[in-house]
């Protein structure tokens, strides 16, 4: 299977780092993408993760080990408008398709 | 500006009625896709297709059926034959390579 784990919630205080981690199956994706999507809104692109390391952009950084199946989202100096949920999608190899996790909400407080 | 649209943006259907959605890109993107979206869920492929005229079903195709003719136009009809159509529906496209997809801004679906 092609199963993309992240966990379901987490909540961070405003101005505090938060890492939001993801795993995957290594045979099934070259490329780890990440998304944010507010409630009832479409999702919209953060960054795109196919050679290991870390990438930044901003605020927002994303990790990936290919060789361990892992890869995570690191979102520095939280903002209310942070709240949201944070999707994981692996890229297949042999398509476009991406495979998205369930998500994880995360909620930003004063 | 280049965009995808999807249309219309809430929609309620009576069980046993079918009901198409659309989705029109100006993107002049190859792939497209179809992606469902429960509460507090993440997103489930649906269908995609690749090049116009072909379309492969994604991971929760029963009850759905696509049609590909033009480049620019992907759209889903949810059938009667889907037994659980209320859901968040979201079009995808994207251009060839590994790039981000661009998003609709989604078609609510409920059944009443």
């Amino acid at each position: 299977g092609q199963n993309i784990d992240q966990p379901t919630e987490m909540t961070a205080t405003e101005g505090a780092i938060v890492q939001i981690n993801c795993t995957y199956q290594t045979s099934g994706f070259n490329g780890l993408f990440w998304y944010q999507q507010h409630a009832g809104e479409a999702p919209t692109f953060l960054s795109y993760n196919v050679l290991d390391g870390l990438e930044e952009k901003g605020r927002f950084s994303s990790f990936l080990s290919r060789s361990k199946g892992y890869s995570y989202l690191l979102l520095k100096e939280l903002q209310m408008k942070d709240s949201a949920s944070y999707l994981c999608a692996g890229s297949s190899y042999n398509t476009d398709k991406l495979i998205f996790g369930t998500g994880t909400r995360l909620q930003v407080f004063p | 500006d280049g965009g995808i649209t999807q249309s219309p943006k809430y929609l309620f259907r009576k069980e046993g009625q079918n009901v198409t959605l659309s989705c029109e890109q100006n993107l002049n993107h190859d792939a497209m896709y179809w992606y469902r979206q429960d509460p507090g869920q993440g997103l489930r492929l649906i269908y995609y297709s690749q090049i116009v005229n072909d379309f492969q079903k994604g991971d929760i195709a029963e009850g759905y059926s696509v049609s590909r003719e033009k480049k620019e136009s992907f759209p889903l009809t949810v059938t009667s034959a889907q037994k659980n159509p209320t859901a968040f529906y979201l079009c995808a496209s994207t251009g060839q390579g590994k790039r981000p997809y661009t998003f609709g801004s989604g078609t609510r679906l409920t059944v009443v």
